[in-house]
């Protein structure tokens, strides 16, 4: 039972737009805690995708959006691509420690 | 860019201790505003923060693994490790070291190691 909840997968065609939601409470998002998103694709490690609530690492494209509000927060994938399909995860802080959301698996139609 | 590496044993027997060690290149892994992670990431994909280490030293553990987990650091070598006594399989997992930068009173990982696979059986 992961502190943060995520979907745990979401699905669009090529070109379509889709959101990925990251559920806390008040001891962490909900506290003040910035959230931090990462990609995995099949094989590798996580990658950085988003730090700071909306902020893009270099290399990372533009089509990637985040954002935060209360307890919640969501990554936006617009122009979907089949090289976004992959698992996704938001990160924040809980009573101590670095927390994770169970991951969601974005599949392109 | 910095770059990271594990090494370590991949297949331990119940009760065993394991050792992981992380070489870090590109970059230096004394000094600076980042600090040396371990996260282990379950065979069904759930991620969990293991523990941190600064350049000074000093250490922050998860809670849940804090009596079985010691995290060092060796400057001169260029790593840091990990140790994690009485493992069970439970403790089946990738284990990834990663740099931290804390930000927003949450700190996130910018650069992760490949992984590597440990097995906990009998």
């Amino acid at each position: 039972q992961s502190v943060l909840t995520q979907p745990p997968s979401v699905s669009g065609a090529p070109g379509q737009r889709v959101t990925i939601s990251c559920t806390g409470d008040s001891s962490n998002i909900g506290a003040g805690y910035d959230v931090h998103w990462y990609q995995q694709l099949p094989g590798t490690a996580p990658k950085l995708l988003m730090y700071g609530n909306n902020k893009r690492p270099s290399g990372v494209p533009d089509r990637f959006s985040g954002s935060k509000s209360g307890t919640s927060a969501s990554l936006a994938i617009t122009g979907l691509q089949a090289e976004d399909e992959a698992d996704y995860y938001c990160q924040s802080y809980d009573s101590g420690l670095e927390v994770f959301g169970g991951g969601t698996k974005v599949t392109v139609l | 860019q910095v770059q990271l590496q594990e090494s370590g044993p991949r297949l331990l027997k119940p009760s065993q201790t394991l050792s992981l060690t992380c070489t870090v290149s590109g970059g230096s892994i004394g000094g600076g505003g980042s600090d040396w992670s371990w996260i282990r990431q379950f065979p069904g994909k759930g991620l969990e923060w293991i523990g941190y280490i600064f350049h000074s030293g000093s250490t922050h553990r998860n809670p849940s693994l804090k009596s079985r987990v010691i995290i060092s650091l060796d400057t001169s070598k260029h790593q840091f490790s990990l140790t994690l006594d009485s493992v069970t399989a439970a403790d089946t997992a990738v284990y990834y070291c990663a740099r931290g930068l804390l930000y927003g009173g949450a700190r996130f990982f910018d650069s992760w190691g490949q992984g590597s696979l440990v097995t906990v059986s009998s």
